[in-house]
């Protein structure tokens, strides 16, 4: 079935230093999506890429969508304390259009 | 408010014991779906439901039985519930399960079964 790995698993950073999260797919994707979830919290949408090397950015967050649909990354800027959380990539394979395969997640930490 | 709702948000129960965790949406939502997050695994997707009566398995529905009687509710039911389904399990919907919807999740439910 179809695999969506999520690298690295935790990360630490200085408050101000920028953050990368890569996810990486088994199949080719129809689209892929980003959820933020905060320590204690519910996982919450986003963004949604859906064309071919598309990139979206929204404020300090850029995201891109690689050119083969297979690989997707989030791109923090000067990271804040309020960037705190675990953030998650969902793939949805270019076959299956009901289920949407989430990655294991990226836990950022930002140290003041 | 536009919401996803679950209950109970937390439930201690011992191994066997049926229990039913509910939930429910008021934004008229199509799609429907469980999933358990584990440590490491991010969220695993158990069950999800395209519309009223119907649903499908996801990618680790075993011990676990959904269904789906009103579009406002999908409630989730262990029937007889063993340690290694201790998790955190959230509930969403989206307003189809077309590729371009995004999804809303409820707050969780934590689950310990000992």
């Amino acid at each position: 079935g179809q695999q969506v790995m999520q690298i690295p698993q935790y990360q630490h950073v200085q408050e101000g230093e920028d953050f990368t999260t890569y996810c990486n797919s088994s199949t080719t994707l129809s689209n892929i999506q980003w959820y933020k979830q905060r320590p204690g919290g519910h996982p919450v949408f986003l963004i949604q890429l859906v064309k071919s090397g598309e990139v979206k950015k929204q404020k300090r967050l850029t995201f891109q969508f690689g050119e083969a649909k297979k690989n997707s990354s989030l791109h923090i800027t000067a990271t804040q304390t309020t960037d705190v959380g675990t953030y998650f990539c969902a793939g949805r394979s270019s076959g299956s259009a009901r289920q949407l395969t989430f990655g294991s997640g990226t836990q950022l930490t930002v140290l003041p | 408010e536009a919401q996803v709702t679950q209950n109970p948000r937390y439930l201690i129960t011992v191994t066997g014991k049926k229990l039913t965790v509910t939930c429910s949406q008021n934004m008229n939502h199509e799609y429907m779906s469980w999933y358990r997050q584990d440590p490491g695994l991010g969220l695993r997707q158990i069950y999800y439901s395209m519309n009223v009566e119907v649903t499908d398995k996801g990618d680790v529905p075993e011990g676990y039985k959904v269904s789906r009687k009103e579009k406002r509710n999908f409630p989730l039911i262990l029937e007889s519930p063993s340690p290694n389904q201790t998790s955190l399990y959230f509930c969403a919907s989206s307003f189809s399960g077309g590729e371009l919807h995004t999804q809303y999740f409820g707050p969780g439910t934590r689950l310990t079964v000992l």
